[in-house]
């Protein structure tokens, strides 16, 4: 059975610091996974997505890496401002012949103070 | 807005009784999904459609749970004889099978609390 795991649980940081959060899951036959962000009460926005063949998806001052093998992927936020603060939730969706579905870890709530 | 759209957005209901969640998703996307969400928690996957089949039911979704999507557009979640424990919130996706990525856009969310 696939699980995520996101550490830390939660996190609070100056404006303007960079930062990374952590993602591991312990089947590396996955067929990709996305990052997603989640503000109080609303539903889920995609952040980036990358797909089991790739290193690393960047998007902005938003940055993943994947290390499949490991069962490791990072998402990296440059310059944190107070507008980043929320929850932040990565997924893994196993390969094709396994279904559709997405494990979900529990997230890591980001503040960013001003 | 072309986005996945559900409906009520909230729901507040006492125990025993049904209630009944509507979910539209993305403009030809074939594949819907239903996800739950309790507090402090990530989602949790429940069933998931492709067209109007429902290809995959997760174990918890018990005998109380049941989903249709009749015509392979919308979807319905319905929960009968409510429970306390379902109080969370119910998240829809789609997606577009041989579509860049096969990536799943999410909805709004039903927050449902049972009194």
């Amino acid at each position: 059975k696939q699980e995520v795991t996101q550490i830390p649980a939660a996190l609070s940081v100056p404006e303007g610091e960079n930062l990374v959060l952590n993602c591991s899951f312990t089947d590396s036959a996955i067929y990709n996974l996305q990052w997603f962000r989640q503000d109080p009460g609303k539903g889920l926005t995609s952040l980036l997505l990358i797909q089991s063949s790739q290193r690393e998806q960047t998007s902005g001052r938003l940055n993943a890496s994947l290390d499949k093998s490991s069962g490791r992927s990072t998402l990296y936020i440059a310059a944190s401002q107070p507008g980043d603060s929320a929850t932040y939730l990565c997924a893994v969706r196993l390969t094709e012949t396994s279904g559709s579905r997405l494990t979900f870890g529990e997230g890591t709530q980001l503040t960013v103070n001003p | 807005d072309t986005g996945v759209s559900q409906d009520p957005r909230h729901k507040i209901t006492k125990r025993g009784q049904n209630v009944t969640f509507r979910c539209d998703p993305i403009s030809e996307h074939n594949r819907l999904y239903w996800y739950r969400q309790t507090l402090g928690q990530g989602p949790e996957f429940l069933t998931y459609f492709q067209n109007e089949a429902q290809l995959e039911k997760s174990r918890l979704l018990s005998d109380r749970f049941s989903a249709e999507r009749p015509k392979g557009s919308f979807s319905t979640l319905e929960i009968q004889r409510t429970e306390q424990g379902d109080s969370a919130m119910y998240l829809c996706a789609s997606s577009l099978v041989g579509g860049p990525d096969n990536e799943q856009f999410f909805g709004p969310g039903t927050r449902l609390t049972v009194l």
